[in-house]
């Protein structure tokens, strides 16, 4: 078990720019969730798959934002046109439906945008 | 929609206390509840589950609790160490989500 991975941890675009960010799960973890973090606040929930299906999207999840997870295994979060109020921590998270949905966090991607 | 409320926002205590974090729920109809730890700039690491089917659940010197019929949770820290310094979160599930408090800031100090 190496635990949920992502990358980068840390992205600086200029605002108009598109960015993608990658996640990989525990590997025999079926449930996967993006999640977005402001300063001071707690994470927001933005989308989460079933494998490979993704069955919820958040309102915060604009028509900027698009979220894969091909062949169930890791996901990608992709912002285009960036704005600067996309500026957060995202989080992605995972767990096994089997055991009670017990959700394991990874470091996060830091993004910036100037 | 879910709202989530801890209180207190923030807390600083001397090392040695006794503490306890409160979490609620306006919709009690919670499945299962998670304690996240949450250290600057980092991700969240998991604390406790108590699954639908518990009441508390504990992890050394950690005891978490939730009742259900009042959506509220609480999260007693025994004899609390500067390393316990951090953000602690809690999250209630239902309806195929988690659903987050603004977290409690602890500060112990030596």
């Amino acid at each position: 078990d190496t635990g949920v991975s992502q990358d980068p941890r840390h992205k600086i675009t200029k605002r108009g720019q598109n960015v993608t960010f990658r996640c990989d799960p525990i590997s025999e973890h079926n449930r996967l969730y993006w999640y977005r973090q402001t300063l001071g606040q707690g994470p927001e929930f933005l989308t989460y798959f079933q494998n490979e299906a993704q069955l919820e999207k958040s309102r915060l999840l604009s028509d900027r934002f698009s979220a894969e997870r091909p062949k169930g295994s890791f996901s990608t979060l992709e912002i285009q046109r960036t704005e600067q109020g996309d500026s957060a921590m995202y989080l992605c998270a995972s767990s096994l439906s089997e055991s009670g949905y017990e959700q394991y966090f990874g470091p996060g991607t830091r993004l910036t945008v100037t | 929609k879910q709202e989530v409320t801890q209180i207190p926002a923030a807390l600083s205590v001397p090392e040695g206390e006794n503490l306890v974090l409160n979490c609620s729920f306006t919709d009690s109809a919670i499945y299962n509840l998670q304690w996240f730890r949450q250290d600057p700039g980092k991700g969240l690491t998991s604390l406790l589950l108590i699954q639908s089917s518990q009441r508390e659940q504990t992890s050394g010197r950690l005891n978490a609790s939730l009742d259900k019929s009042s959506g509220r949770s609480t999260l007693y820290i025994a004899a609390s160490q500067p390393g316990d310094s951090a953000t602690y979160l809690c999250a209630g599930y239902n309806f195929n989500k988690f659903y987050f408090g603004s977290g409690t800031k602890l500060n112990v100090k030596p």
